[in-house]
């Protein structure tokens, strides 16, 4: 079945610091991806998504490219926040029919970033 | 932005007793799921909702478990029988689309906690 999985957290940084959070994933078609943010105490949000191969995803200066050779959606940002400390999951959406398009979600990585 | 709604936000039961969590979809969107997560591990699809009849449930969506459009625009989730295992934040979505690209707006959630 399909999965997605993404680095272990806790990640820790220091403001302005480059960001990456692993994630690769398997399916039997091709799904599209996505990486939503959980806010302390909030539900989930859409951050970015792609839905082909190569496609770039972006938002708020975070980015993710869709890498099929690599099964891969790597998540990046060129200079956190502390704003940024949050809960990132990466997740996919399958597009083969019978799965009603759920969306797969990895474990999800704790971000804090400190001032 | 239209959003979807949960409530209520935090719901506190014993072992045993029924417990209905309530959703409101975004107005246009006709596909709906539940997901829920227990504290620190990943986001678990339950149940997706199409056309007032389930369309696939996971294996923890038991006997237990049922969901219900009762009017135009709420989406319930009922527990028959709390278990202390059921404790977790329960997260409805709703999409517009079935569309694999299309992606899932989530509410806030309610942290079901059962005692």
């Amino acid at each position: 079945g399909d999965s997605v999985t993404q680095m272990e957290g806790p990640v820790t940084l220091s403001e302005e610091a480059f960001l990456t959070i692993n994630c690769t994933y398997t399916a039997t078609g091709y799904p599209s991806l996505f990486w939503y943010v959980q806010y302390p105490g909030e539900g989930l949000q859409l951050l970015l998504k792609a839905t082909k191969a190569d496609d770039k995803g972006s938002n708020k200066g975070f980015e993710a490219t869709y890498r099929k050779e690599t099964t891969s959606f790597h998540l990046e940002k060129g200079s956190v926040q502390v704003s940024d400390s949050a809960v990132y999951f990466c997740a996919l959406r399958e597009s083969s029919g019978g799965s009603n398009y759920k969306l797969t979600f990895g474990k999800g990585t704790l971000l804090t970033v400190n001032p | 932005e239209p959003e979807v709604t949960q409530t209520p936000s935090h719901q506190v039961t014993q072992m045993g007793q029924e417990v209905i969590l309530r959703c409101v979809p975004i107005s246009n969107h006709l596909y709906f799921y539940w997901y829920r997560q227990i504290l620190g591990q990943k986001v678990e699809f339950l149940v997706s909702f199409y056309n007032n009849e389930i369309s696939e449930k996971s294996e923890i969506f038991d006997d237990q478990f049922s969901v219900e459009r009762p009017d135009g625009s709420n989406f319930t989730l009922k527990i028959r029988s709390t278990k202390l295992e059921d404790s977790a934040m329960y997260f409805c979505a709703s999409s517009p689309f079935s569309s694999y690209n299309s992606p899932l707006h989530f509410g806030n959630g309610t942290r079901l906690t059962v005692t």
